[in-house]
This record gives structure tokens, C-alpha cells and sequence, in this order.
């Protein structure tokens, strides 16, 4: 079965303490992204990555790193810079990056809390 | 900058009706049009895609697409109370890497 995963479901943090999420897929997509989703709100991105070894800053990436040394694993590491870090979080993949019509898949997203 | 809005709703239509969701766009350059539907607590799933003007139909589900006036709908036809969620709209443009988002309708079908 080809797809994303996305582990934990839930994750616990208390304050002060950095936290990686994990994003895999078998796809065989180029693209990789992670959104940050709040209750009510549309999806905002935080990191995208076109090709292996190399990734771009979203709108939101303030508090956040990503790594991408293969091309199915991009993981997501939430540090304690990030001021307001509980929220959903939805890992994507897509094909190719730069062709239009290529939709994106969604992981099922981990929900993280920081207490 | 790019800009994809949707009315966030609720939008309410009794089990049956026709569900009418609809969404502008502001980039002229935008050439695909995806639309997403979220259950409450999980992942965006695709449910259409259209990239030529009219209209794109698949069981239930139809995707207008107007390019002069850059607007997508997605009606939903004989809707169920299983439809409720909130669907997202989204475009991309040639050559970029990131699709761009609206932050969604939320829909109710009551029986």
C-alpha cells in the first residue's frame, strides 16, 4: 500500500523541550511539505522540499528545522523557539515539485501538545 | 500575493439538496484546481481536480472551473449528512512548488 505516514498520532511535550515528528513516504513523490494547521484555520506551511538534500523555508518556519537526506523521510523537529507550538501538524507529498497539475497527498498528521 | 478565498460558513443544506462551495482566486497564472475534503481531527483528502474551463463531473461530486472570472465551485449533489467537513480549495501555478490554500468551508448536511 503506497502512502504517507506520519508517527506519533499524539505526542506530549512539556515546555522547553524540542520534539520530531516523523513523515515517511513510499510514493516515490519529489516534493515533500509540512504544514502547521490551528483550530478554525486554513493550512499554513512551515518547510518544503523540492529534492533530497535540499529544503526551503513556508511562511511560518520561526521555531522549526527539517532535514531531508532521503527522498522518502523528511522529518519535522519543533524546538522550543517555537512560542505557540501545539497544533495539528499535516506532513504532504507530491510528485514533482514544479508541474502544475500533480495534486498533493496528505500523511493522517500528528497532533502535538505542549504543555 | 497569491490568494485562494472561501466563505468559512457554516454552509447548512438538508440531506438531499444540492451543496454549492464555491472559491476565488486572485492569481491569473493559476492553472489547476484541487478540492479537498477534511473530516474534523484528520487529513485533507483529494476529492476533484479540474484544469479546463466548464465542468468536471465524478458520481456525486462537480467541479466548476472559470478562468475569466476565477472562480472554482464544487456542487454536491443529493448531499448526505456523511458530506459534512469542511472542504479546502486550492490552486497551483506552472512551475511552482507550493499550492496555494484556501482556509476552507465548513458544510453541514442535516437530515
Amino acid at each position: 500500500d503506497g502512502g504517507i505516514t506520519q508517527s506519533p498520532k499524539y505526542l506530549f511535550r512539556k515546555e522547553g523541550q524540542n520534539v520530531t515528528l516523523s513523515c515517511e513516504q513510499n510514493l516515490n513523490h519529489d516534493a515533500m511539505y509540512w504544514y502547521r494547521q490551528d483550530p478554525g484555520q486554513g493550512l499554513r506551511l512551515i518547510y518544503y522540499s523540492q529534492i533530497v538534500n535540499d529544503f526551503q523555508k513556508g511562511d511560518i518556519a520561526e521555531g522549526y528545522s527539517v532535514s531531508r537526506e532521503k527522498k522518502e523521510s523528511f522529518p519535522l523537529t519543533v524546538t522550543s523557539a517555537q512560542k505557540n507550538p501545539t497544533a495539528f501538524y499535516l506532513c504532504a507529498s507530491r510528485e514533482q515539485a514544479g508541474v502544475s497539475s500533480y495534486e498533493q497527498y496528505f500523511g493522517p498528521g500528528t497532533r502535538l501538545t505542549v504543555t | 500575493q497569491k490568494e485562494v478565498e472561501q466563505n468559512s460558513g457554516p454552509l447548512s443544506v438538508p440531506e438531499g439538496a444540492i451543496a454549492s462551495l464555491n472559491c476565488t482566486y486572485s492569481d491569473r497564472g493559476s492553472q489547476s484546481f484541487f478540492w479537498y475534503r477534511q473530516y474534523s481531527g484528520k487529513s485533507p483528502e483529494l476529492i476533484m481536480f479540474i484544469y479546463s474551463n466548464g465542468d468536471k463531473e465524478d458520481g456525486r461530486f462537480t467541479a466548476q472551473l472559470n478562468k475569466a472570472s476565477q472562480y472554482v465551485s464544487l456542487l454536491i449533489r443529493d448531499s448526505q449528512p456523511s458530506d459534512s467537513a469542511t472542504y479546502l480549495c486550492a490552486s497551483t501555478h506552472g512551475g511552482s512548488y507550493i499550492p496555494t490554500f484556501g482556509r476552507g468551508t465548513s458544510l453541514i448536511v442535516h437530515p
